[in-house]
């Protein structure tokens, strides 16, 4: 079954303690993003991939790092977290974005509280 | 910066009636998609309109898009009760150098049997 996955789904943790995300997708999809929904401010992008090695920020990324050294898997690592990242984070793929653009597929979501 | 802005931010109606949810937004764009969300779930993939069309279908779903006035409209006919949840536009365009997808911040549907 063609799918993005994430783990954890649920995360309670304290200021300043590392934490990572994961989020895999089955499809060989090439765009893979991660976005964080805060009630009032719909979807925000946090950071984006084009392709393997490649990635930029999207309008958050203070706080967070991403690599994306595989095609399937693209983790959101908090090296310290703060409660202003208390959220709930998704991760999406897609074949591509552009002139040619196909539809994302989002994971379940992560929601994170940081106390 | 949010690209997409929906308008109304929430709409409650009647089983049956018809729902239409508007979309603005700033800059060009490649494309435009609506999606939807069930409550603090992942979001699904409903349309893909792109740039150089006006009007599309996909069931009881229709989207139009001006690019004239940089907007977009989603229409629901005969709406269900299945169909409450919140729906976003999100516009695909160029950002340093890199298209990325920007959602607006939705409109929460709400259909009473």
């Amino acid at each position: 079954e063609a799918q993005v996955t994430q783990n954890p789904r649920y995360l309670i943790t304290v200021t300043g303690k590392k934490l990572t995300v994961t989020c895999s997708q089955n499809m060989n999809h090439e765009y893979m993003s991660w976005y964080r929904q805060d009630p009032g401010l719909g979807l925000r992008q946090i950071y984006y991939s084009m392709n393997v090695e490649v990635t930029d920020k999207g309008d958050v990324p203070e706080g967070y790092k991403v690599s994306r050294k595989e095609k399937r898997n693209f983790p959101l690592i908090l090296e310290s977290p703060s409660p202003n990242q208390t959220s709930l984070y998704f991760c999406a793929s897609s074949l591509g974005l552009g002139e040619i653009s196909y539809e994302q597929y989002f994971g379940p979501g992560t929601r994170l509280t940081v106390t | 910066s949010q690209q997409g802005e929906e308008d109304p931010q929430a709409l409650s109606i009647q089983e049956g009636e018809n729902a239409t949810m508007n979309c603005s937004y700033k800059t060009s764009i490649n494309n435009l998609q609506w999606y939807r969300q069930n409550s603090g779930r992942g979001l699904v993939h409903l349309i893909l309109i792109r740039s150089n069309e006006r009007e599309k279908h996909s069931g009881r779903l229709r989207v139009t898009l001006d690019t004239s006035k940089k907007s977009s409209s989603l229409l629901i006919t005969a709406s269900r009760a299945a169909d409450t949840a919140s729906y976003f536009c999100a516009t695909d365009a160029k950002k340093s150098g890199y298209s990325t997808l920007t959602f607006g911040k939705g409109t929460m549907l709400l259909v009473s049997p």
